[in-house]
């Protein structure tokens, strides 16, 4: 099955600075790559996402790019503020054509005022 | 912004009970999902839903779990016989397209006593 890997597992910066957060994956086939918010208690909430035609994203202050030679696609958050703080999933989806996500661990990015 | 709605957020419950999770998908939304997520750790497919028959499920999900949409709006999680291991964070989510731009409902959290 997909083996999903989060690094790091955990982050903190002070507000401001840019964070980085990579996932990798095992499985080529996998065709499509979300990352999902979650803060303490709620709902995963998706942020971005990227399917496998496209190499980057940019939405505001958040980036997702990826690299499906290297089976690998990060997030990328610029300008953190108190409230990016949170639990961060990467959950690669499309192996051997399944719709399912497969989460990670998740990354704890903590943004210090 | 449309949301995926669960019923009940809490449900305690003893050991060999009979559970319901509810969920109200997004009304133009097609594919179904359910997830779980134990306590501080990812989260976890357990089966997705489509024209009223199940098209993919996990290990998780043995005979002591089904899924039923009774209705056109209602999408249900049963638990026949409850165990210890089975306390986790159970989310709904939906899809307009199959297995992208998933929203997660708010989650019920059920434990078992």
């Amino acid at each position: 099955g997909e083996n999903v890997e989060q690094h790091p597992s955990t982050l903190s910066v002070q507000e401001g600075d840019s964070a980085v957060i990579k996932c990798t994956y095992s499985d080529s086939a996998s065709n499509y790559f979300p990352w999902y918010k979650q803060e303490l208690g709620k709902r995963p909430q998706l942020i971005i996402d990227i399917r496998s035609n496209v190499g980057e994203k940019k939405d505001q202050r958040i980036a997702v790019t990826l690299n499906k030679t290297a089976k690998h696609f990060s997030l990328h958050i610029t300008e953190t503020q108190p409230e990016d703080s949170a639990v961060y999933f990467c959950a690669p989806s499309g192996q051997g054509g399944s719709e399912k996500l497969v989460f990670g661990k998740g990354m704890k990015l903590t943004v210090n005022p | 912004e449309p949301e995926v709605t669960q019923t009940p957020s809490h449900q305690v419950t003893q050991m060999g009970q009979e559970v319901i999770l509810r969920c109200v998908p997004i009304s133009n939304h097609l594919y179904f999902y359910w997830y779980r997520q134990i306590l501080g750790q990812k989260v976890e497919f357990l089966v997705s839903f489509y024209n009223n028959e199940i098209s993919e499920k996990s290990e998780i999900f043995d005979d002591q779990f089904s899924v039923e949409r009774p209705d056109g709006s209602n999408f249900t999680l049963k638990i026949r016989s409850t165990k210890l291991e089975d306390s986790a964070m159970y989310f709904c989510a939906s899809s307009e397209v199959r297995g992208y731009g998933y929203t997660f409902g708010s989650g019920t959290r059920l434990t078992v006593v």
